[in-house]
């Protein structure tokens, strides 16, 4: 079984300031790491994953993520957030050696990202 | 083209109802899900189908009832319609297939589901 933890629920953060949204998860088996992102009113957007490889995952739009094994998180970052940031982010892990219709993924509850101008 | 869209984006419906949530893809994607996202933004998994077979079923009332006509469709059918099944439903699909095969689940836009 899995479970993901986002303590923090809401996070205000002045434009063009830097932003942290913490994701811890606990597993039994070896995990995918995923951020997706939910603007208002729309569906989810994969923003990063990590699969393997490097540790540090980038998104194009200056997303970044790093997973820490010993510490079981998978925390997101920006240096400088800016108004159209302004989403729910939800952290997302999902079993590495399910396959054939089982890759389902485990959520966090969320964090609301709000960008003050 | 959308990837994977839902019909329909808003459904307004009375306690009793019958209703059914259409999903299509066109990744060809071998694998199919319902998720169910409740009023506090919690996301979690109702289903999976793989080449229309249902793989995952996760305590969800007898009351849904998926059905994959295809891979590339996956509708949820729900009767009897409850105050509490107003949420919003999303529709995804991965390819699947085991390890390092499945990179990404994609989302359809959800469906809003209120029922009064």
């Amino acid at each position: 079984a899995q479970s993901v933890t986002q303590l923090d629920s809401q996070v205000p953060v002045f434009e063009e300031a830097p932003v942290e949204l913490r994701c811890n998860y606990s597993s039994s088996v070896s995990v995918y790491l995923f951020w997706y992102v939910q603007y208002p009113n729309q569906g989810l957007q994969l923003l990063l994953k990590y699969l393997s490889g490097s540790t540090l995952v980038k998104s194009i739009n200056g997303f970044e993520a790093e997973f820490n094994k010993s510490q079981t998180s998978f925390h997101l970052r920006k240096p400088s957030v800016h108004i159209s940031d302004t989403a729910e982010y939800f952290c997302a892990v999902s079993d590495q050696w399910a396959n054939f219709g089982n890759e389902k993924l485990t959520f966090g509850t969320g964090t609301r990202l709000t960008i003050i101008p | 083209d959308t990837a994977v869209s839902q019909t329909p984006k808003y459904l307004v419906t009375q306690m009793g109802n019958d209703k059914s949530i259409k999903c299509e893809q066109n990744l060809g994607h071998d694998t199919m899900y319902w998720y169910k996202q409740d009023s506090k933004k919690f996301l979690k998994i109702m289903f999976s189908y793989n080449n229309k077979e249902l793989i995952i079923n996760e305590t969800v009332p007898n009351r849904f009832s998926p059905k994959s006509p295809d891979k590339a469709h996956l509708n949820l059918h729900i009767n009897s319609l409850e105050l509490g099944d107003s949420a919003v439903y999303f529709c995804a699909s991965s390819q699947g297939g085991g390890r390092y095969m499945n990179t990404e689940a994609f989302f359809g836009q959800g469906t809003r589901l209120t029922v009064v």
